[in-house]
């Protein structure tokens, strides 16, 4: 069974910009979770779909949003970037609910300058 | 709201020797708990997973850790290093239901000297 795989690997930006990064889960996987890495914050949750819906959500401005698809592929969007955006961000699917453990995508390293 | 703590954000071993790394947990429930290693560039890896069967969990690489519920302690060990094993190290937390929502420790760097 093919991983998840994340797309693209790495990104350059320029502050003001827009990035968007997607996201294909394992077959069968219908949760998507995204999360944020940074040096200084560690692994931040930022939210989760399911069946096209977000589900939860964490602590992070309006610019960041996300969608799924019928396919269960997610996008996540980051509109007037800050440098302060700068890091890894990792995709996760699962099969549903918690109980079912989360395998992470190898990221996108995104950078912005 | 849970938390995870992740005492010592590097430990050094000498290959051969016991790997230990510590993970404590708050909780009003049980929850389900986690470990994952990264390597660099990489993303995370589970390496096991605890979800309220035994408290004794085996893992891959020879890994395993115990939950200990008196001490909301979740401890990874393995019994002898190998330079491999040299990476970060999170322990995670998830809720017992509802949804897909890890918080994670700071993690733990672990090194492997000859």
């Amino acid at each position: 069974k093919a991983g998840v795989t994340q797309t693209p690997r790495y990104l350059i930006k320029t502050r003001g910009q827009q990035v968007t990064l997607s996201c294909s889960p394992i077959s069968g996987h219908r949760s998507v979770s995204w999360y944020q890495q940074t040096p200084g914050q560690g692994l931040q949750f930022l939210f989760e779909y399911f069946s096209e819906t977000q589900r939860n959500k964490g602590n992070f401005p309006g610019r960041f949003s996300g969608r799924q698809f019928s396919n269960s592929r997610s996008e996540m969007n980051v509109s007037t970037l800050e440098l302060g955006d700068s890091a890894l961000y990792l995709c996760a699917s699962s099969q549903d609910r918690a109980t079912y453990e989360q395998y992470f995508g190898p990221g996108t390293r995104l950078t912005v300058t | 709201a849970q938390s995870v703590t992740q005492l010592g954000s590097h430990v050094s071993v000498s290959e051969g020797a016991l790997v230990l790394l510590r993970c404590n947990y708050s909780s009003s429930v049980p929850p389900y708990l986690f470990w994952y290693v990264q390597y660099p560039n990489q993303g995370l890896q589970l390496l096991l997973k605890y979800t309220s069967a035994a408290t004794l969990v085996k893992g891959i690489n020879g890994f395993e850790a115990e939950f200990k519920k008196s001490e909301t302690s979740f401890h990874l060990t393995k019994p002898s290093a190998h330079m491999s094993d040299a990476a970060e190290y999170f322990c995670a937390v998830s809720p017992n239901s509802g949804y897909s929502t890890l918080t994670f420790g700071k993690g733990t760097m672990l090194l492997v000297s000859p």
